[in-house]
């Protein structure tokens, strides 16, 4: 079975702070992609990255950096610096064959000010 | 650009009632699907299609139906609307079989 998980219910970091999002995932499917999304209190959602298996290079886009590992089925999600626009939900996702894409609980991180 | 757009963005029914959530892209996307979101469960897949009439189940379609008549349009009908079913539901397309999805900003569903 297909299954995501996000410990960490909610974060709070003041600003400028690092901080990074856990993602444990399970899978047997051999090819799969692993995605996050952010969801700000605004309520819409935003794709930030998709992985697919075979690619274990870590990512860095600005202040965001991600972090894959086989080894552990993690896909963690580090933000640098955070900011107050920073403050959403964010989801990791397991996408495997079928377009079925699942996603974890999610992740409310609060930065403040 | 539109991408996906769903209506109503608001609904209150009443338990026994039907309605239909819309869905529409402008994107040529073969991949659609409908999620709800609950508190502390993150989006849950009820159910997706991978092009004009075919379409299959997600991890709760109970209390769902579907039909995919054409690309664009994918409506979730609620045929006897339960409490259980309050919910933020949210439409997406892809690309692509494994693709990101690009989302619809959301129906907000309350059943008393």
């Amino acid at each position: 079975a297909q299954k995501v998980t996000q410990a960490q219910t909610e974060i709070s970091v003041v600003e400028k702070e690092d901080v990074t999002l856990d993602c444990v995932y399970e899978t047997r499917d051999t090819t799969y992609y692993l995605f996050w999304y952010k969801q700000p209190p605004s309520g819409e959602l935003v794709f930030l990255i998709r992985r697919n298996s075979f690619d274990e290079q870590n990512e860095i886009s600005g202040r965001y950096s991600w972090n894959f590992q086989k080894s552990t089925s993690s896909f963690n999600f580090t933000i640098t610096a955070s900011q107050v626009v920073d403050s959403a939900v964010y989801f990791c996702a397991l996408g495997t064959g079928g377009f079925k894409t699942i996603f974890g609980a999610g992740t409310r991180l609060f930065v403040k000010a | 650009n539109a991408g996906v757009t769903q209506t109503p963005k608001f609904q209150v029914l009443k338990t026994g009632q039907s309605m239909t959530l819309q869905c529409a892209q402008d994107m040529n996307h073969e991949y659609m699907s409908w999620y709800r979101q609950d508190p502390g469960m993150g989006l849950r897949l009820i159910h997706y299609s991978v092009g004009a009439g075919i379409t299959d189940q997600g991890e709760v379609p109970n209390g769902y139906n579907v039909s995919r008549s054409t690309t664009e349009d994918f409506p979730l009908r609620l045929l006897s609307a339960a409490p259980s079913q309050t919910s933020v539901y949210f439409c997406a397309s892809s690309v692509q079989e494994t693709g990101e999805l690009f989302f619809g900003e959301g129906s907000r569903l309350t059943v008393l």
